[in-house]
């Protein structure tokens, strides 16, 4: 199971950016978000599509329909550019995939 | 609080395993999964595998089905992961995540990550 993500995204402070993640019929399956700075590990920022881990602002936002799913971070900072990978769970091989990550530049 | 440590860096020849641990405080270590992921110089994540400390049944990835064994010890609240035949394309950081709560395997809980080396 294939999963595309834009290689870059770029936003000026305190607009709202979107990151997609494309793969077929991706609204069948549950989307998780991971946000990973430089020399750090990854975080994760939303799962099940819509859900926010204990501790994320609620500017990050996800959605999910069709054959895209979208992470959305409204009144974007400094401090939320990065790079975004999404991840959904593929049962015909059982495994995790994760999409090739999209970095996120604020203006 | 939830912590991960991992073990440090290592250099490998090619041919030759790498095993990296993974130790556990602030829970229940076996009530969670432990996930394993990779990432290369440069690039993005690619999941490894996972493994019950309840139960110790793993899923793997395809690609690492014949080199890779992870495992865990209890009285330690420590994972491993153990990865066989290394070539230059191994060479990444690795890091141990924990499931985010019981029975939901995303990764909610990181380790600092492992940077394995491999060269000749």
């Amino acid at each position: 199971y294939v999963l595309t993500q834009p290689p870059s995204v770029s936003v000026a402070p305190g607009q709202a950016a979107t990151i997609t993640c494309g793969g077929k019929n991706i609204k069948n399956r549950s989307v998780a978000w991971y946000q990973q700075k430089p020399g750090q590990a990854p975080v994760l920022v939303v799962y099940d599509d819509t859900d926010r881990p204990s501790g994320i602002p609620d500017r990050f936002s996800g959605s999910n329909s069709e054959n895209t799913a979208s992470l959305t971070i409204s009144r974007v900072e400094a401090g939320d550019e990065a790079d975004y990978f999404c991840q959904v769970w593929d049962l015909s091989s059982e495994q995790w995939v994760f999409g090739g990550g999209t970095k996120l530049t604020v203006l | 609080q939830v912590q991960l440590v991992q073990s440090g860096g290592e250099m490998k020849k090619p041919g030759a395993s790498v095993k990296v641990s993974c130790k556990a405080s602030g829970y229940n270590f076996i009530s969670y999964g432990i996930t394993w992921v990779r990432q290369a110089p440069g690039r993005g994540l690619e999941w490894m595998g996972w493994v019950s400390v309840f139960s110790g049944n793993t899923k793997q990835a395809q690609k690492f089905q014949d080199r890779i064994t992870m495992t865990t010890d209890t009285s330690t609240n420590t994972a491993y992961m153990e990865l066989k035949s290394l070539t230059s394309d191994d060479t990444a950081v690795y890091y141990c995540a924990r499931d985010l709560a019981q029975s939901v395997s995303y990764c909610g809980f990181w380790g600092q990550g492992t940077q394995v080396t491999v060269s000749s």
